[in-house]
């Protein structure tokens, strides 16, 4: 049973739109939630922490529905340099974090 | 803005060599990851260390894995005997522990051949 599941992609958006895409997950005790930014062999940088209900960070947002274990991310108005793959983490366990294996996004001018 | 660093950034070593990572935590936090991503896989957890403990490993982290932290600013992992699936991406992370969040370092991508 995968714990940490997302569509890979590719998701092709022209520049501007709006684009979300979700993480579902299997242990419902999980408590936080993180997306991170991974660009091409290079490593994840944290996007944005989700305790609550969501969060919000510019053109950013991620919302947690519990009740359906999955988190979301919205990005409004894409940029170019929005491409990369976005991985979804949960703590599984007591310490360590349990990645997707990411969806990967295109922005296309 | 303080960062976790990561040396080397890329090793090749000959099949059953022993390797050593490095790692330098960003400085005021307690707790530190290692993980691994094989090419086009997902990133994976090896183990994380507090209070100059192993608190958590995965199945991954066998007996040719060890950790260590030598002294107050490097965070290692030695990997004996490289097998040739050894090779990918090890990443190290830290977290301050007030929260569930960890950042990560640059990576060594690791060749072993």
């Amino acid at each position: 049973r995968k714990e940490v599941e997302q569509d890979p992609g590719p998701f092709n958006v022209p520049e501007g739109a709006t684009v979300a895409f979700n993480c579902t997950y299997s242990n419902s005790a999980s408590q936080s939630f993180f997306w991170y930014r991974q660009d091409c062999r290079k490593e994840p940088k944290l996007l944005m922490s989700v305790y609550s209900s969501g969060n919000e960070d510019g053109r950013f947002t991620a919302q947690l529905n519990r009740a359906s274990q999955y988190i979301s991310l919205l990005i409004r108005d894409s940029k170019l340099s929005d491409s990369a793959t976005y991985l979804c983490a949960v703590p599984v366990g007591a310490d360590g974090l349990t990645f997707g294996k990411g969806t990967h996004l295109i922005i296309q001018p | 803005e303080p960062e976790v660093t990561q040396t080397p950034s890329h090793q090749v070593t000959q099949m059953g060599q022993e390797v050593i990572l490095r790692c330098v935590p960003i400085s005021n936090h307690l707790y530190f990851y290692w993980y691994r991503q094989i090419l086009g896989q997902k990133v994976e957890f090896l183990v994380s260390f507090y209070n100059n403990e192993i608190s958590e490993k995965s199945e991954i982290f066998d007996d040719q894995f060890s950790v260590e932290r030598p002294d107050g600013s490097n965070f290692t992992l030695k990997i004996r005997s490289t097998k040739l699936e050894d090779s990918a991406m090890y990443f190290c992370a830290s977290s301050d522990g007030t929260s569930d969040t960890q950042y990560f370092g640059p990576g060594t991508r690791l060749t072993v051949l």
